[in-house]
């Protein structure tokens, strides 16, 4: 089993579409969870984070986390075609003096204008 | 403020050959990570330092070290290199190495080895 899991998609949506992102991780213990945006070709841009069960909400993004499914996702109101990237979801784990970042594969978004 | 900054931006070596990567983190961060990233995959955890003290090592060979300066910029070495090590290498930093601190990238180091 990954530690981290996406659907690697390709995951296609109308412009103005809700895009709706899913991320599972199997260490219980995690901690802090990170969505990433990354355009082909240019390193991971931090979009989102949350640390605690519930939604958190910032502008057309909203991650929301469930530790006791142990599920992550994100939800991408109003598509834009710019929105088309590979997203990222990454953990912190709760072993471990270091608190270095485990990334699944990416999901890959296509926003279709 | 200036983000995170890495040199080189691009780098071809050969294989056996010896490479050095430089990042400097966003003014204030005190913690660097480097990370590996192949195609298709998402970034691979490599070394994590902190007030110049290496705080974690991911599943990496011997081949690669690091380091980290009084002035919180960071260096990447990579000894004997094979083609497997053809990757984007990845630099982050961050206020401290804790985890609420997210972790900001730089544009990375594109490496090819020939």
């Amino acid at each position: 089993q990954k530690e981290v899991e996406q659907n690697s998609g390709p995951l296609s949506v109308p412009e103005g579409a809700i895009a709706s992102l899913n991320c599972t991780y199997s260490d219980r213990g995690s901690q802090s969870f990170f969505w990433y945006r990354q355009y082909s070709g240019k390193s991971p841009e931090l979009i989102m984070f949350i640390y605690s069960n519930g939604d958190k909400e910032d502008g057309r993004f909203t991650a929301q986390l469930n530790k006791a499914s142990q599920y992550v996702s994100l939800l991408i109101r109003d598509s834009q075609p710019s929105d088309s990237a590979t997203y990222l979801c990454a953990v912190i784990r709760s072993s471990g003096s270091a608190r270095q970042l485990t990334f699944g594969s990416g999901t890959q978004l296509t926003v279709l204008p | 403020d200036a983000g995170v900054t890495q040199s080189p931006t691009h780098l071809i070596k050969t294989r056996g050959q010896h490479v050095t990567l430089r990042c400097s983190p966003i003014s204030g961060h005190k913690s660097v990570s480097w990370y590996q990233q192949v195609l298709g995959q998402g970034p691979q955890f490599i070394f994590q330092y902190y007030e110049k003290e290496e705080r974690g090592r991911g599943n990496f060979p011997d081949r690669f070290s690091a380091r980290q300066f009084p002035n919180y910029s960071s260096e990447l070495n990579v000894n004997a290199l094979l083609l497997g090590d053809s990757a984007l290498y990845l630099c982050a930093s961050s206020l401290g190495p804790y985890s609420n601190q997210p972790q900001h990238f730089g544009d990375g180091t594109r490496l090819s080895i020939l």
